[in-house]
């Protein structure tokens, strides 16, 4: 009964080599996150959707990008993976966005860039 | 700027001792605050949110405006209360629902 996905859940590539990391989410929510979660830090916001509507933080970096082609599937591409960007990545949903929303997360990715 | 601190990375307490994990914010506004937690092998998930001022499992915070800070606590710690915690800040206007969460607390409760 999982009701955010991602695959894979160890995502290994080679410096340069571009990849995509993939969420689904069951929960008809109109909100998708990405987070990035480095060794012993922090979960960092990268971007969200809401609905189709893209948005970016302020300081990630041009190299991700993300792709919503449905409500339910939502991508993260890195476009040239470096050595500095091996992490966990997280997608989270919410339902409507507000502040006081709860976030569901998924299991994660860990990336490894050799 | 937008920040939250959790000044502890690892708490250590024996069954049946009080917990308290400590958390500070700084944010201009109003925030919504949150604690949320993730079990060994398990994802992340809420365990509280300040709004709904409920006691979960046992633990509670108070948002305390003054000290800026929502603190988490609980009288007497279970073995199965180890993880890790992180203290996140939402805005309370915000109609994104993003997250700014903290480095996170280990727990680890001995038996």
């Amino acid at each position: 009964d999982a009701m955010v996905i991602q695959n894979p859940r160890y995502q290994v590539t080679q410096f340069g080599k571009p990849v995509t990391l993939s969420c689904s989410q069951t929960l008809n929510h109109n909100v998708m996150y990405w987070y990035q979660q480095k060794s012993s830090q922090a979960p960092k916001l990268l971007f969200h959707y809401y609905d189709k509507d893209f948005n970016n933080e302020a300081d990630t970096p041009d190299n991700f990008q993300s792709r919503r082609p449905n409500t339910s599937f939502c991508f993260l591409d890195i476009r040239s993976p470096g050595l500095g960007d091996a992490a966990m990545y997280l997608c989270a949903t919410s339902r409507d966005g507000r502040g006081t929303a709860k976030l569901f997360f998924g299991s994660g990715t860990q990336l490894s860039v050799l | 700027a937008q920040r939250v601190t959790q000044p502890e990375k690892l708490l250590s307490v024996f069954k049946g001792a009080p917990v308290e994990l400590k958390c500070n914010y700084s944010y201009s506004g109003s925030p919504e605050l949150f604690w949320y937690v993730q079990y060994s092998r398990q994802r992340l998930q809420l365990l509280l949110r300040h709004i709904s001022r409920e006691s979960i499992k046992g633990f509670t915070a108070d948002l305390n405006k003054g000290e800026t800070s929502f603190h988490l606590k609980k009288p007497f710690a279970q073995e199965e209360d180890s993880a890790m915690y992180y203290c996140a800040l939402s805005s309370g206007s915000s109609n994104t629902g993003k997250l700014i969460f903290g480095q996170g607390t280990t727990l680890q409760v001995k038996p």
